[in-house]
């Protein structure tokens, strides 16, 4: 069965320093994947997406993620965290059919 | 150009009754997807329709069902509300229907089943 899976609900980290938030993926054929941001009350965003070619993907905001085939991992990371970056963050793959859980990142002052 | 537009935005319904959400993708786009979001779940597919026909379908009951227009406008129906259809039902659009797209959301229809 194919799935996307975020391990951790919750993540608090303080402002400044680097953030990572956890995916990783059960899938089969090519991996597409991809992170969407959802502000409060506010419906989904786009933020990037892995189709193929470098393993490190920039997208909006001064995120990136890591695909690593691997560990069938595909972190979202960001050098510097800001307090604007709270939110709830879903990985979805492949077609997105499949959603993780959501990770809730609380920047902390 | 507008966004994806989502009516009505808040809806309750008692048990039993029927619901029917609608979803104006943005312009141009021909492919819309429906998810249900709750707290425990985070986002569960429901269905995909592109040119009117449904591409892909989640696993929910026969109780779920859509439609999509000649204008990409599609809609999405729930018959014999239950309790646990409480939820956040959101609308997504893209440009085409393939894998490496992505999804562009509208900021839902809350509905409550009392």
């Amino acid at each position: 069965a194919q799935s996307v899976a975020q391990p951790e609900d919750q993540v608090n980290v303080a402002e400044g320093n680097p953030l990572t938030v956890k995916c990783t993926y059960s899938v089969s054929g090519n991996p597409y994947l991809f992170w969407y941001v959802q502000y409060p009350n506010r419906g989904l965003q786009f933020l990037l997406k892995y189709i193929t070619g470098d393993n490190l993907v920039k997208g909006s905001y001064g995120f990136e993620a890591e695909f690593n085939k691997s560990q069938t991992s595909f972190h979202l990371k960001k050098p510097s965290a800001l307090v604007s970056d709270s939110a709830l963050y879903f990985c979805a793959a492949p077609n997105n059919l499949f959603f993780g859980t959501g990770t809730r990142l609380t920047v902390i002052p | 150009k507008a966004g994806v537009t989502q009516t009505p935005r808040y809806l309750i319904k008692t048990r039993g009754q029927q619901v029917t959400l609608s979803c104006s993708p943005i312009s141009g786009h021909r492919s819309v997807s429906w998810y249900q979001q709750t707290p425990g779940q985070g986002l569960q597919f429901l269905f995909e329709y592109f040119s009117e026909t449904q591409r892909n379908k989640g696993n929910f009951p026969g109780r779920f069902s859509g439609r999509q227009f000649s204008n990409s406008r599609s809609e999405m129906n729930v018959s014999t509300l239950e309790l646990g259809d409480s939820a956040l039902y959101l609308c997504a659009s893209s440009s085409t229907s393939g894998a490496n797209n992505e999804q562009f959301f509208g900021p839902g229809t809350r509905l409550t089943v009392l």
